[in-house]
């Protein structure tokens, strides 16, 4: 079942440029996290925001969360090569629940 | 850091095998997933166990099945591989609950020809 979808599906910058990328899910959640999957590898843990939380911060990462729009956006400011990546959203699929359902993903290219 | 590994990065079977994707993790984490990523699908989960000898099925269990005697290691089993379960498979741990983050595998992209 599709929770989370990502948008855009792929995104092209130039490097030291912000990237946006956001995220709309379906139902209620306890939190949402975000990682990133560099080409043929395994995701990596990038940042959670509890339902509570509006908007938590991590280097050059910033998430917002909206829960009244059901949606997230995950900014990186200043990007750089090394951010070439793709970008998943990720939501407890329902309360108590022990799983992820994970959206589409952006693909994300920093031309340099 | 936590590690979890994969049997292999690169695999390729033939129609009809019965293929063994194995994952270790060495956190002690009580959460284990296998999940397929196809492109245009996004990640889709197949298993998960949340304790030894525990198993639920997620979105497409069909045609897999999975198995965990040791908290540690989780092995995803194709009874008789077939050319649409050529794949990237991901393994992922967490402790106990949602809240916690994933920690995956570097995955094992399978090849069925």
């Amino acid at each position: 079942s599709q929770q989370g979808e990502e948008d855009p599906q792929a995104l092209s910058i130039q490097e030291g440029e912000n990237a946006t990328m956001n995220c709309s899910y379906k139902t209620s959640i306890n939190n949402l996290q975000w990682y990133r999957q560099n080409s043929g590898r395994g995701l990596v843990h990038l940042i959670l925001i509890r339902s509570n939380e509006r908007e938590k911060h991590s280097g050059r990462l910033r998430v917002t969360l909206d829960t009244s729009k059901k949606s997230s956006s995950l900014l990186i400011t200043a990007s750089r090569a090394a951010d070439t990546a793709s970008y998943f959203c990720a939501t407890d699929a329902d309360q108590g629940a022990q799983k992820l359902v994970f959206g589409q993903g952006t693909r994300l290219t920093i031309n340099p | 850091d936590v590690k979890v590994t994969q049997s292999s990065r690169y695999l390729v079977k033939r129609t009809g095998e019965k293929v063994f994707l194995e994952c270790v993790q060495d956190m002690d984490h009580e959460n284990m997933f296998w999940y397929r990523q196809d492109p245009g699908l996004g990640l889709r989960l197949i298993y998960f166990s949340y304790d030894v000898k525990m198993k639920e099925k997620g979105d497409i269990p069909e045609g897999y099945s999975v198995s965990r005697e040791k908290k540690e290691r989780f092995s995803l089993i194709l009874e008789s591989a077939s050319t649409n379960q050529t794949s990237m498979y991901l393994c992922a741990s967490s402790p106990p609950g949602a809240t916690y983050e994933q920690y995956f595998g570097p995955g094992t992209r399978l090849t069925v020809t």
